[in-house]
């Protein structure tokens, strides 16, 4: 079976500082993973995804995330975040035949 | 605007109704996914359809079912519905077969009374 854990439910970050939001996952077959952002009633987008290759991902946005095969990990990290940065953020995993999302991160920009 | 589009925006029912959700996939996309969004139980996927075709199942109670027309369009339909029914349902299309990149429509807030 797979999961994904997301270690932070809520991350507070002022404007301009970095942020990282942690994901794990567990699984026994090889995955694909993702990070999507869901801005206030709105669907989620795609911010970036890890197939294969460099495991330095950079996606939308400025952000960017990290593979770690051995740490079972895909932070997402951002060097300076925005006010319009303020959202969830939805770490997932993906087989041949499901999807399996984390409970999400809520990030809260502070101006 | 991800060129997914969901109707109705919003459905307030009763205990014991039936509902249709509606979602029409971007243009050139054959995959259709729905899931199920509640503050309990996070982001769940329910089912995929592929070209008209059951791709995939996940979640999906058997008093939900889905469908996806020739033209692509898809419906979900809920029955006998229940308080713990209420919830966000998105739908999400791709051009292929995978879960490789989805992109969500606005989604459809069911309120059940």
């Amino acid at each position: 079976a797979q999961s994904v854990t997301q270690l932070d439910s809520q991350v507070p970050v002022f404007e301009e500082a970095p942020v990282e939001l942690r994901c794990n996952y567990s699984s026994s077959v090889s995955v694909y993973l993702f990070w999507y952002v869901q801005y206030p009633n709105q669907g989620l987008q795609l911010l970036l995804k890890y197939l294969s290759g460099s495991t330095l991902v950079k996606g939308i946005n400025g952000f960017e995330a990290e593979f770690n095969k051995s740490q079972t990990s895909f932070h997402l990290r951002k060097p300076s975040v925005h006010i319009s940065d303020t959202a969830e953020y939805f770490c997932a995993l993906t087989t041949y035949d499901k999807v399996i999302f984390g409970p999400g991160t809520s990030l809260s920009v502070i101006p | 605007d991800s060129g997914v589009t969901q109707t109705p925006k919003h459905l307030i029912t009763a205990t014991g109704q039936r509902v249709t959700l509606r979602c029409s996939p971007r243009s050139g996309d054959l995959s259709v996914y729905w899931y199920q969004q509640s503050l309990d139980q996070g982001l769940q996927f329910l089912i995929q359809y592929y070209n008209g075709e059951e791709r995939a199942k996940g979640n999906i109670l058997e008093r939900f079912s889905a469908q996806q027309f020739p033209d692509l369009h898809s419906e979900l339909n809920l029955s006998s519905l229940e308080l713990g029914d209420s919830a966000l349902y998105f739908c999400a299309s791709s051009v292929a077969g995978g879960f490789n990149e989805q992109f969500f429509g606005p989604g459809t807030r069911l309120t059940v009374l």
